[in-house]
């Protein structure tokens, strides 16, 4: 049973860079697209964007001038930064297994502040 | 790459069916057999119930269905249980290797 868990700072000023990492456990990261997805508070989800375990990786048009991702198959986690945030960022962020036929597994998610 | 279409919320009684519908364009939902459906209830994770347009994970009831007509997708849920209740989330590949989701339904079991 893969298990991921997120991990990065609560709390982000405007402005400055949002960096989260996904710990996986439980399970290979090889073979796998490994994804992203964003939840504001009351709001339905969104999809950043996913990473295969070779480092190709694919992102929402909307935040792809703001928004990378990358991935350490030797220690198993991967992570995403998002530059110049606003409020308009604020969210639960998910690290999720799966991407386009459908995410199969998902962390608990971590809710990402953006405020002065 | 525009959200799909999910109306925000649905009621039904115990035991009723109800279908939650999904639109896209032909560029998303009716380009290819690839939207998903998830259940998720309050401050937990969604939870995949449906995926390749009715493909039904190991474990996931058969009370949950999905179909498609066109640019529409959609979930219906028979013999309605208190459990039901919850926020309903579709998503669907875009192309491009992006994945696209819904507004979310809100769905309440009077």
């Amino acid at each position: 049973q893969v298990q991921l868990q997120e991990s990065g700072p609560g709390l982000v000023k405007p402005s400055e860079t949002l960096s989260l990492t996904c710990s996986v456990s439980g399970a290979s990261i090889n073979n796998y697209y490994w994804s992203w997805i964003r939840q504001p508070p009351g709001k339905g989800l969104e999809w950043i964007g996913c990473i295969y375990f070779n480092g190709d990786a694919s992102y929402n048009p909307a935040l792809k001038s703001r928004v990378s991702m990358s991935i350490d198959t030797s220690k198993t986690h991967f992570s995403v930064t998002l530059t110049s945030v606003s409020a308009a960022d604020t969210a639960v962020y998910y690290c999720a297994r799966g991407s386009i036929t459908a995410v199969a597994d998902w962390g608990r998610g971590t809710l990402v502040t953006v405020s002065s | 790459q525009s959200a799909l279409t999910q109306p925000a919320h649905m009621s039904g009684s115990p035991g009723q069916s109800i279908t939650i519908s999904c639109t896209g364009t032909s560029s998303d939902v009716g380009a290819y057999n690839l939207v998903s459906w998830y259940r998720q209830h309050p401050g937990t994770a969604p939870k995949v119930l449906i995926y390749e347009d009715n493909k039904r994970p190991s474990g996931i009831s058969n009370r949950f269905s999905g179909s498609k007509s066109g640019n529409t997708a959609s979930l219906t849920i028979s013999g309605l249980r208190a459990e039901d209740e919850a926020d309903y989330h579709c998503s669907s590949y875009a192309g491009g290797k992006t994945v696209v989701f819904g507004g979310g339904t809100k769905l309440t079991v009077l």
